[in-house]
């Protein structure tokens, strides 16, 4: 049973360009939460979606935009990349339907450079 | 605003003694507290979970243990392993949400052997 999978595992983005990362999650689920997470630190809630639609939003910019695919899967998309934007970004699926974050299952997160 | 305080920052432990790693969480309605391990290169990993409706829960060497009243959870690890080198954050629901973790800023658990 696969996890959940992210693609690319690393980038490397001149600053001003636009990136799109994407996952596929875990088999049977139905929700994808996206993280950013900076050296050092915990992740940060980026946005949720369930299907195909954005349910919650942390703080963070309109740059940070994402989409749900009928299959479950999704993708991040960031544009005008900044130097700060350099991160680890996680990508959690789960089972919605009662369950809500229980049972989150992350990817091994795709290392996004700036620079 | 709402945030979840994770102390310490490193904790070096021989091979074979207990860990504790501490949390306090601010938002007095959150109700999901989970503990994930991550190792380098990898995603977070959930260890344990607790409810607000429980004090405490165990899975054989790894406990948490909740106190709603003064807003605490920890991670209590016996008998070290060499595997459990890692990085550990804990984290809590922002309010009831169904959506979002709000995340410790991590501790890392060095065992000596």
């Amino acid at each position: 049973d696969a996890g959940v999978t992210q693609s690319p595992t690393h980038l490397i983005k001149t600053r001003g360009q636009q990136v799109t990362l994407r996952c596929s999650p875990k088999s049977g689920h139905d929700t994808v939460s996206w993280y950013q997470q900076a050296l050092g630190q915990g992740p940060q809630f980026i946005f949720q979606y369930y299907e195909e639609e954005e349910r919650q939003r942390g703080n963070f910019p309109d740059r940070f935009s994402g989409h749900q695919f009928p299959n479950y899967s999704s993708e991040l998309n960031v544009n005008a990349l900044l130097l700060g934007d350099s991160a680890l970004y996680l990508c959690a699926s789960s089972l919605l339907g009662g369950q809500g974050l229980y049972g989150y299952t992350f990817g091994s997160g795709t290392r996004l450079t700036v620079v | 605003g709402e945030n979840v305080e994770q102390h310490p920052s490193t904790l070096s432990v021989q091979e074979g003694d207990s860990a504790v790693i501490k949390c306090t969480y601010s938002d007095s309605a959150s109700n999901y507290f989970p503990w994930y391990k991550q190792e380098l290169g990898k995603g977070p990993q959930l260890i344990i979970d607790i409810r607000s409706n429980v004090g405490e829960k165990k899975d054989q060497r790894i406990a948490v243990t909740l106190n709603k009243t003064a807003k605490h959870f920890s991670l209590h690890i016996t008998e070290t392993q060499p595997e459990d080198s890692a990085v550990y954050f804990c984290a809590a629901t922002r309010g009831d949400s169904n959506y979002q973790l709000i995340w410790g800023a991590g501790t890392k658990l060095i065992i000596k052997p």
